[in-house]
């Protein structure tokens, strides 16, 4: 079975520019979560969905977005980026939102 | 504001010796607690869940929760040189928000 699928794998941009990272979770699976990492630190959570419904946000601003589609893929959107915004982005899925977390291979985002 | 905390290392143990990862949180409710594997460049990888007080074992790896201290520790036995890697804990807090709280990571060097 295929495991959580992110796209892009890798990705450059500009400051001010918008991007869209997309996530397929393990077949099964309904709730999708998003996070940020960044070198020496912990994934950060940014938000999760549920049957797609918003279950949480973290401590991002407004210019992340997201969504989860029927099929229970997810889009993590970011406006206005920041070169701060530079980081390994994460998608995880699980069965329940009480079940382990799986992460896909992330998308690496540079902001040059 | 709930806590994950873990040394940042790196623990060194020689080839064949057990390594000894160990974790604290702050929410003492917390109920969830897993475990995550995550190479150089790579995504984090689930390699033990844990819910109760006590060990868990699978294969080399064992799981240990004392909710009563707040620890969960993971212990790696016959360490092997692809072991190295950062180990990351993560916590489910109570709420009913299963959002887990990563901490930084340990990273473990098994030299040979």
């Amino acid at each position: 079975d295929a495991g959580v699928t992110q796209s892009p794998t890798h990705l450059i941009k500009t400051r001010g520019q918008h991007v869209t990272l997309r996530c397929s979770p393990i077949s099964g699976h309904k709730s999708v979560s998003w996070y940020q990492q960044v070198l020496g630190q912990g994934p950060q959570f940014i938000f999760q969905y549920y049957e797609k419904e918003e279950r949480g946000r973290g401590n991002f601003p407004d210019r992340f977005s997201a969504r989860q589609f029927p099929n229970y893929s997810s889009e993590l959107n970011v406006n206005a980026l920041l070169l701060g915004d530079s980081a390994l982005y994460l998608c995880a899925s699980s069965l329940e939102v009480a079940e382990p977390q799986h992460f896909g291979d992330g998308t690496r985002l540079s902001i040059l | 504001q709930k806590e994950v905390e873990q040394n940042s290392g790196p623990l060194s143990v020689p080839e064949g010796a057990i390594a000894s990862l160990n974790c604290t949180y702050s929410d003492r409710g917390s109920q969830s607690f897993f475990w995550y594997r995550q190479y150089s460049g790579k995504s984090p990888e689930l390699i033990m869940f844990i819910y109760s007080n006590g060990d868990k074992e699978d294969g080399r790896f064992t799981a240990q929760l004392n909710k009563a201290s707040q620890y969960v520790s993971l212990l790696i036995r016959d360490s092997q040189p692809s072991d190295s890697a950062t180990y990351l804990c993560a916590v489910n807090p109570t709420g009913g928000s299963y959002i887990p709280t990563f901490g930084r990571g340990t990273s473990l060097i098994v030299h040979p």
